[in-house]
């Protein structure tokens, strides 16, 4: 059974700190690794996805990487912002893109 | 483009009543999925179609019903409530090619049997 596994399952750091975010997998034959966030009440929004070929993504403070031989990918979020406040989901893609996800980080910035 | 689309976003239930969970996406996208998320947890696939007239099971599909008879829609079947579902249900719709790796989520539908 393929698992994914978030830890913590909440972070809590005052503003201005970086967040780093980890994510383990069981099986490295994936196709990409994706990083979403939640607020709460909401659905979910794509923040960055990594292809099984690629080692890290970035998007503005956001940077994720991806070990597949480790089965890890880790989610940095630098200078840390009271908006960023929520709750962050990592999700394995297998065939017919169908995602696994893990529990999730909730993770509060606190100004 | 209003994107995925559900309706309701607050229901209750009686144990043993049934309903149907409206889903909707207007990007003419062929992938569309059901999640299920109970509280702290992440989403788990309940079905998923990969296009008209073709539906699959997920991980968790006991107790639930699809169908998918246009591209626009994927409704959810809850045929007889049980306390088990009490959860909150995502959709998601996803394209092809390049486009096929990221899927877009609705706003969820709460759900809550007693």
């Amino acid at each position: 059974k393929q698992e994914v596994t978030q830890i913590p399952a909440a972070l809590s750091v005052p503003e201005g700190e970086n967040l780093v975010l980890n994510c383990s997998f069981t099986d490295s034959a994936i196709y990409n690794l994706q990083w979403f966030r939640q607020d709460p009440g909401k659905g979910l929004t794509s923040l960055l996805l990594i292809q099984s070929s690629q080692r890290e993504q970035t998007s503005g403070r956001l940077n994720a990487s991806l070990d597949k031989s480790s089965g890890r990918s880790t989610l940095y979020i630098a200078a840390s912002q009271p908006g960023d406040s929520a709750t962050y989901l990592c999700a394995r893609r297998a065939a017919g893109n169908k995602l696994t996800f893990g529990g999730g980080t909730r993770v509060l910035v606190k100004p | 483009n209003a994107g995925v689309t559900q309706t309701p976003k607050f229901r209750i239930l009686k144990i043993g009543q049934s309903m149907t969970l409206q889903c909707a996406q207007d990007m003419n996208h062929n992938y569309m999925y059901w999640y299920r998320q109970d509280p702290g947890m992440g989403l788990k696939l309940i079905y998923y179609s990969v296009g008209a007239g073709i539906t699959d099971k997920g991980e968790v599909p006991n107790g639930y019903n699809v169908s998918r008879s246009t591209t626009e829609d994927f409704p959810l079947r809850l045929e007889l409530a049980a306390p088990s579902q009490t959860s909150v249900y995502f959709c998601a719709a996803a394209g092809g090619g390049r486009s096929l790796e990221t899927q877009y989520f609705g706003p969820g539908t709460r759900l809550l049997v007693l």
